[in-house]
């Protein structure tokens, strides 16, 4: 079954360090990719999103390209803020309604 | 602005006591959601919404139902609640499917939920 898989946290950085969460995914067919953001107590917002291969999503600094070839969607933002510090969520959805969700990685950063 | 309402934030009741969430949007969408999320998990799909048609995934367990009774509201209801249901639960809702791509989710805050 489709699956996602992301690199495990916490990840801690310091204010103004270049982020990158690792995601890959499984699934047959072509997926739409997505990342969530959860801040502490909230539900989750939608952070990006890929529809097709080498989209690339963007948005508040952080992007991610799809990689069909490499089937991973890897979330990067180059100057990371304390603000931005959450739990993000990888996810696929491949035709149907249901998200697919990754464990999620809950990033802390320091002033 | 256009969203997704959920109330209460927080609820609190007895192990065995019947409780219902209710969630409400105003984005005039097809399809709503519930997710079930433990601490430090991904959340979970429990069921949602086409419309009117009911689609409950397999390993929901049969004390979680759901009612909707127009497009705007939605209604979980634990008729007993256990200390393992006590999680965080998301509603979402999405327009209905147009392409292969699908459409966004856009999610509520939460309850969270305690047993005791």
């Amino acid at each position: 079954g489709d699956s996602v898989t992301q690199m495990e946290g916490p990840v801690t950085l310091s204010e103004e360090a270049f982020l990158t969460i690792n995601c890959t995914y499984t699934a047959t067919g072509y997926p739409s990719l997505f990342w969530y953001v959860q801040y502490p107590g909230e539900g989750l917002q939608l952070l990006l999103k890929a529809t097709k291969a080498d989209d690339k999503g963007s948005n508040k600094g952080f992007e991610a390209t799809y990689r069909k070839e490499t089937t991973s969607f890897h979330l990067e933002k180059g100057s990371v803020q304390v603000s931005d510090s959450a739990v993000y969520f990888c996810a696929l959805r491949r035709g149907a309604q249901k998200l697919v969700f990754g464990q999620g990685t809950r990033l802390t950063i320091n002033p | 602005d256009a969203m997704v309402i959920q109330n209460p934030r927080y609820q609190v009741t007895q192990f065995g006591k019947p409780v219902t969430l209710s969630c409400s949007q105003t984005l005039n969408h097809n399809v709503m959601y519930w997710y079930q999320q433990k601490s430090s998990q991904a959340p979970k799909l429990l069921f949602h919404y086409y419309d009117k048609d009911f689609n409950n995934e397999a390993d929901t367990p049969d004390n979680f139902q759901s009612r909707r009774p127009n497009t705007s509201f939605c209604f979980l209801d634990i008729r007993s609640p256990g200390l393992g249901d006590a999680a965080m639960y998301l509603c979402a809702t999405s327009r209905a499917r147009i392409s292969s791509g699908g459409a966004e989710q856009f999610f509520g805050p939460g309850t969270r939920l305690t047993v005791l």
